[in-house]
């Protein structure tokens, strides 16, 4: 069964720090990998997604998110934070060889930037 | 091109009423998703449609449906509202970007049952 765990409900980085939003997966196939995020009041907004190739993506607002198969992982980073990065993070998959293209959606994780 | 549009983006229903949300997708895109996001469920997958059939769906109770028009509008359905449908309802139309497909979401439609 597909799964995505983001074992992190909070995470707190003081400006100007990096950060790193975690997010581990479970896929029997090829993982498709994404990253969204909701500002308050708001709709998901796409980030990032791995599919294949560098296993380093680089996505919206300075984010960017490494691939590591062997740990099953697809952490989100940012070299230095900032305030307006205050929000919730997403990450989900889906099996690419499945021809449904609905995703699993991890439970989210608050990411709060202090100033 | 516009996004994903949802109407209302606020309701307040009283307990025991029904309600219709709409979903007006990306144009091209003929999938359309539905989630309900609380703060204690997290983010629940309702249904998706594809050119006007339901193809995915949820572990929600009846009382949950949709539906989808062949322009690809879409709208979903709550009856007998409980306290605890209170979420803020996304809808996400699929599309090619690239060489997969990805969701873009609406801004939602904050439902209120008291």
């Amino acid at each position: 069964a597909q799964s995505v765990a983001q074992p992190e409900d909070q995470v707190n980085v003081a400006e100007g720090n990096p950060l790193t939003v975690k997010c581990t997966y479970s896929v029997s196939g090829n993982p498709y990998l994404f990253w969204y995020v909701q500002y308050p009041n708001r709709g998901l907004q796409f980030l990032l997604k791995y599919i294949t190739g560098d296993n380093l993506v680089k996505g919206s607002y300075g984010f960017e998110a490494e691939f590591n198969k062997s740990q099953t992982s697809f952490h989100l980073k940012k070299p230095s934070a900032l305030v307006g990065d205050s929000a919730l993070y997403f990450c989900a998959v889906r099996d690419g060889r499945d021809s449904n293209y609905q995703l699993i959606w991890g439970a989210g994780t608050k990411l709060i930037i202090k100033p | 091109k516009a996004g994903v549009t949802q109407t209302p983006r606020y309701l307040i229903k009283t307990r025991g009423q029904q309600v219709t949300l709409s979903c007006s997708p990306i144009s091209g895109h003929r999938s359309v998703s539905w989630y309900q996001q609380t703060p204690g469920q997290g983010l629940q997958f309702l249904f998706e449609y594809f050119s006007e059939t339901q193809r995915n769906k949820g572990n929600f109770p009846g009382r949950f449906s949709g539906r989808q028009f062949s322009n690809s509008r879409s709208e979903m359905n709550v009856s007998t509202l409980e306290l605890g449908d209170s979420a803020l309802y996304l809808c996400a139309s699929s599309g090619l970007a690239g060489s997969t497909y990805e969701q873009y979401f609406g801004p939602g439609t904050r439902l209120t049952v008291t």
